[in-house]
């Protein structure tokens, strides 16, 4: 499989500050990605969603940007709050792995009220 | 919409047990659910993709005859952890996608605690 298992980066920002993770893909032919929170003791929940065709959309807070070239993939969280500290994913898709999801190390986020 | 459920959330077994893990797709029919173990402060591993009354499609290193996925019905997959062993213990998630669509949504999980 492609997806990773390493143990997570951290990141750590004051409340009221913006966030950026980041996330590198290693299918060239990935066509679709998706960032997912994760909590404590629970199932990824889907975030903001991105295709290969963009290079940038914004949801409620947060802001996904493609580098296709570098194959890169960022989530930027704007005016964070503590109910944003979790881990954060990104999953890459591309229909030539089946159209299955793979899962990147992911990035705990922790904000600091 | 697009909630999918697991049961049971939490399971402590005995070692050479068996354990079976059910994943639903509540409001929505999922032609195809995916299985992920994750271990702690680590990302999730694809075990296996079940397609709905087919066999299912299992990940390099992933042992089929111990990680049984029955996908009978389009809102029910079951993962059963063969003859578990202490080192099975993990957090299994599964996700749901359904017909056409790309996005898969995912379960709350479920914490197995083999002893």
């Amino acid at each position: 499989g492609e997806s990773v298992g390493l143990h997570l980066p951290t990141l750590s920002v004051q409340e009221g500050d913006n966030s950026i993770i980041n996330c590198a893909y290693s299918n060239s032919a990935s066509d679709y990605f998706i960032w997912y929170k994760q909590e404590s003791g629970k199932g990824p929940q889907f975030i903001i969603d991105i295709r290969s065709n963009m290079d940038k959309r914004q949801g409620q807070r947060v802001t996904v940007l493609l580098n296709k070239t570098v194959k890169h993939l960022s989530l930027q969280i704007a005016a964070t709050q503590p109910g944003d500290s979790a881990v954060y994913f990104c999953a890459e898709n591309a229909v030539n792995t089946g159209n299955q999801f793979y899962f990147g190390t992911g990035t705990s986020l922790t904000v600091i009220p | 919409g697009a909630v999918v459920s697991q049961h049971p959330s939490r399971v402590i077994c005995k070692s050479g047990t068996s354990v079976k893990i059910e994943c639903r797709s509540l409001d929505f029919q999922a032609t195809t659910m995916f299985w992920y173990r994750q271990f702690p402060k680590q990302s999730l591993m694809l075990m296996a993709t079940s397609n709905e009354g087919s066999k299912a499609t299992y990940e390099q290193g992933v042992e089929k005859d111990k990680f049984l996925i029955n996908h009978a019905s389009l809102t029910l997959s079951t993962l059963t952890v063969t003859s578990a062993h202490p080192e099975d213990s993990s957090f299994y998630i599964c996700s749901a996608r359904s017909t056409g669509a790309e996005t898969q949504y995912f379960g709350p999980g479920t914490r197995l605690l083999v002893l």
